[in-house]
């Protein structure tokens, strides 16, 4: 089944405490993303990479790092997490993010909700 | 503005037609989507327009799209409490991903 699969899918933790949010998607696709979810301030783009090894910042990347050494992995890194970094985080994927054969579809993940005390 | 606009809350009873409306900043952008975000759930792209398009129809769905105005709407019709969910307007403008409104969560009452 073609998927983007999250984990951890909650988390509480406290400042400071190193964590990494795990994506994977089984679609070769050559396009992923991190997303956080606020209420009242939607969807709003971490950081986000068009390929292996090719990592741009969004629109809040602030407190986050990502890496991309392999396509079907795209781990989101807190080094230090605050408490305004509890949200729900989406990943997603898509097949390219521009050119012949796109449609724009992006599949997402099922979300992580992590709450930082 | 530089940000994709919808408005938050839509609350409309079982049967009836929903209008969620966008409007979007850029008129060179050439795809424009509608997500469907069910509780607890991821988002899961439910239709797209492409900017050459005035209208596409996907069975009770119907999705408007107005460039001089940059305004895109999505009608449901006969809406459904399965329809009961947050729907998300989003533009692809050129060289950057994908840019999402704020979401309109819609409310079916039976």
């Amino acid at each position: 089944e073609a998927q983007v699969t999250q984990n951890p899918r909650y988390l509480i933790t406290v400042t400071g405490k190193k964590l990494t949010v795990t994506c994977s998607q089984n679609m070769n696709h050559e396009y992923m993303s991190w997303y956080r979810q606020d209420p009242g301030l939607g969807l709003r783009q971490i950081y986000y990479s068009m390929n292996v090894e090719v990592t741009d910042k969004g629109d809040v990347p602030e407190g986050y790092k990502v890496s991309r050494k392999e396509k079907r992995n795209f781990p989101l890194i807190l080094e230090s997490p605050s408490p305004n970094q509890t949200s729900l985080y989406f990943c997603a994927s898509s097949f390219r993010s521009s050119g012949q054969g796109y449609t724009g579809e992006l599949f997402f993940g099922e979300g992580s909700r992590l709450t930082v005390l | 503005g530089e940000d994709v606009e919808q408005s938050l809350f839509l609350s409309v009873r079982e049967g009836d037609s929903s209008v969620i409306n966008c409007t979007y900043t850029d008129s060179s952008s050439t795809y424009l989507y509608w997500y469907k975000q069910e509780p607890g759930a991821g988002l899961q792209l439910l239709t797209y327009i492409f900017s050459n398009m005035d209208m596409k129809q996907d069975q009770r769905l119907t999705v408007l799209l107005n460039k001089k105005d940059k305004h895109l709407s999505l009608r449901i019709a006969d809406t459904q409490t399965g329809d009961s969910a947050i729907y998300f307007c989003a533009e692809k403008r050129r060289n950057t991903p994908l840019v999402f409104g704020k979401g309109t969560r819609l409310s079916v009452i039976a």
